[in-house]
């Protein structure tokens, strides 16, 4: 089955500086949306970006991700990091097969240090 | 815009005892309606999908007699959890689409936190 493997639980970064959070997945579908979700204390998850186009760049609020299927991966960055961007962040897959459930990953924990 | 309201917001039961949550869909039409289950170590399960006018599909380790649900138009859906028990703590959300299979986004509610004495 689909599955989506975030390997860092952790990330601290000092503010100001660039981060990179890992996501790879495994599918036998072609035809699948990637998403990753924020998650900020004590609230439900929001979208931050989603796509299903491969080698596209997609950004939102500073924050940006770019499908490869070559590598099967779907990793999110921004070059300056805030304060206010400490959050759980999950990336997801969903696929056509049937039923379209979000796969999660199991989620990296952002902290921003000043 | 779109939104996703669930009540309650928290609630504490004890063990043994059933509740129930209640999902609403403002602003677009949830023809589907997934359920999760967010553990105490934060990690997603995904407890069953609802299609307006088709049957529940239930994911593997939870069941109709455990968690019954009701999904009767394309602005609510229902979920109770019968007999909660310790492992049965957590945050439930629900999340609404309009319905495209896997081409609309999933929207989430904010939750309802379950506690069990």
């Amino acid at each position: 089955g689909d599955s989506v493997t975030q390997t860092e639980g952790l990330v601290t970064v000092t503010e100001g500086l660039p981060v990179m959070l890992n996501c790879t997945y495994q599918t036998a579908y072609s035809d699948v949306a990637f998403f990753w979700y924020v998650q900020y204390l004590n609230e439900a998850p929001k979208l931050l970006l989603r796509s299903s186009t491969d080698n596209k760049r997609t950004e939102h609020q500073g924050f940006h991700a770019t499908l490869h299927k070559s590598s099967s991966s779907f990793h999110l960055q921004k070059s300056s990091v805030q304060l206010s961007d400490s959050a759980l962040y999950y990336c997801a897959l969903s696929d056509p097969g049937g039923s379209w459930q979000l796969i999660f990953g199991s989620g990296t924990q952002l902290t921003v240090m000043p | 815009g779109a939104l996703v309201y669930q009540y309650p917001r928290r609630t504490i039961c004890k063990s043994g005892t059933s509740m129930r949550m209640e999902c609403q869909a403002v602003g677009f039409q949830a023809t589907s309606v997934a359920w999760y289950r967010q553990s105490p170590q934060k990690t997603f399960e995904l407890i069953a999908l609802s299609t307006v006018n088709s049957a529940i599909k239930y994911e593997q380790n939870f069941t109709q007699e455990k968690f019954p649900i009701s999904h009767p138009n394309l602005s609510f859906s229902s979920m109770t959890v019968l007999n909660a028990y310790l492992e049965d703590r957590g945050l439930y959300l629900c999340g609404a689409s309009p319905g495209l299979p896997y081409q609309d986004t999933q929207y989430f509610g904010p939750g309802t936190r379950l506690l069990v004495l």
